[in-house]
């Protein structure tokens, strides 16, 4: 049984760090994983989506990296800034199906 | 494009009463599906569709029903709710897997339900 594991499940940084995300899967059989971040009392947006045939996906600050072989996937944040602030979670599909199984998520929080 | 809605936005409900949590997406995916947020315990496939007609059990169905009779519109019933179905539902919607990055999944708003 697939299961996604992110940690840290909090972490607060200041303003203008770089910082980086973990998300890891046992089951390496995935057919792409996505980044979605989620604001207090909202639905998630994506962030990026990395096909398992790449290895990452960048959007302005946000970089993120997918090593299937190892199970792991990291999103990189640039400069944080505290607009930055939010939860997010990384998700996985599995192979023929529209299927996402999630992580808990790790909740950021950038002080000014 | 209005993208996923779902309504309402919040509901509490007493134990043994049924409802319905709406969900419409204007972007004519195939793919829709429902899923529970619960703190700890990230988000859970309830049930989900891949068109119009067929719908399918996810990973914690039981208690609720649903039915996809339009590509737009795929509403999840809570049959006879229950303390235990307290949590945050989001509806979520994509073209089918294989096409590659327009398979990317779009969330709704969210539902925050309450049964007491």
């Amino acid at each position: 049984k697939q299961e996604v594991t992110q940690i840290p499940a909090a972490l607060s940084v200041p303003e203008g760090e770089n910082l980086v995300l973990n998300c890891s899967f046992t089951d390496s059989a995935i057919y792409n994983l996505q980044w979605f971040r989620q604001d207090p009392g909202k639905g998630l947006t994506s962030l990026l989506l990395i096909q398992s045939s790449q290895r990452e996906q960048t959007s302005g600050r946000l970089n993120a990296s997918l090593d299937k072989s190892s199970g792991r996937s990291t999103l990189y944040i640039a400069a944080s800034q505290p607009g930055d602030s939010a939860t997010y979670l990384c998700a996985v599909r599995r192979g023929a199906t529209n299927k996402l199984i999630f992580g808990t998520g790790t909740l950021l929080a950038v002080q000014p | 494009n209005a993208g996923v809605t779902q309504t309402p936005k919040f509901q509490v409900l007493k134990t043994g009463q049924s409802m319905t949590l709406q969900c419409a997406q204007d972007m004519n995916h195939e793919y829709m599906s429902w899923y529970r947020q619960d703190p700890g315990m990230g988000l859970r496939l309830i049930h989900y569709s891949v068109g119009a007609g067929i719908t399918d059990q996810g990973e914690v169905p039981n208690g609720y029903n649903v039915s996809r009779s339009t590509t737009e519109d795929f509403p999840l019933r809570l049959l006879s709710a229950a303390p235990s179905q307290t949590s945050v539902y989001f509806c979520a919607s994509s073209y089918p897997w294989g096409t590659g990055g327009a398979d990317t999944q779009y969330f709704g708003p969210g539902t925050r339900l309450t049964v007491l």
